[in-house]
């Protein structure tokens, strides 16, 4: 059971690249989320998904898009790469309720690191 | 605007000297407050659920509590290994997919 894992895990782009991160689950879970973590930002919503074939906006989308195709997969895409996105990016999974009440587990992968020159 | 706040930024113990972290939170309709720990290099790892407040919850060292306008984590005791940067995020009516992450306190506690 390897729960999320993140493809790179580290990464150097020039400007103007383009790039995805993959993210992929075992566990069944509906929901899957792209944070970037950022020196004293904390970690910031960039996209979200509540299950295969939707996504949604977060915090801070702008410069991404994300697909969800199969519901054990959630992709990050740069379509043109800045040095503001130069980041550690996180994905993570949940499953929305357990006994009716929201449960807010995530499992987060190891991270990606992505470095724009 | 909701907001989560944590304080304080960064706090050093020396082992077994107890303390408390904090996260503030001015939101409509919180429907859970959680707290997560980071060690360098890793992903979060989930520690805490709180649903209402005078909610508490135990683990080990650290206990969460919860009141309408706070949260605290209170380390008893720490020792080396608690160090780690310490996460508390909301989920509200408004936003029940998402969670919404404060920018966290950074532990260390020395021997």
């Amino acid at each position: 059971n390897a729960g999320v894992t993140q493809t790179p895990k580290f990464r150097v782009l020039k400007t103007g690249q383009s790039m995805t991160l993959l993210c992929a689950q075992d566990m069944n879970h509906e929901y899957m989320y792209w944070y970037r973590q950022d020196p004293g930002m904390g970690l910031r919503l960039i996209h979200y998904s509540v299950g295969e074939g939707t996504t949604a906006k977060g915090e801070v989308p702008d410069g991404y898009n994300v697909s969800r195709l199969k519901k054990q997969n959630f992709l990050l895409g740069l379509e043109s790469a800045a040095p503001s996105q130069t980041s550690v990016y996180f994905c993570a999974s949940r499953t929305p309720r357990t006994s009716g009440k929201n449960t807010g587990e995530l499992f987060f992968g190891e991270g990606s690191r992505l470095t724009v020159l | 605007e909701d907001q989560v706040t944590q304080s304080p930024e960064a706090l050093r113990l020396q082992e077994g000297e107890s303390s408390s972290l904090n996260c503030s939170y001015t939101v409509s309709g919180l429907r859970g407050l959680f707290w997560y720990r980071q060690d360098p290099g890793k992903g979060p790892e989930f520690l805490f659920t709180l649903y209402s407040a005078g909610e508490e919850k135990e683990k080990e060292r650290l206990k969460a509590t919860l009141t309408k306008k706070e949260s605290f984590l209170h380390i008893t005791a720490p020792k080396p290994e608690d160090s780690a940067t310490y996460l508390c995020a909301v989920i509200t009516s408004s936003t029940l997919g998402r969670l919404y992450f404060g920018r966290g306190t950074q532990l260390t506690v020395w021997p």
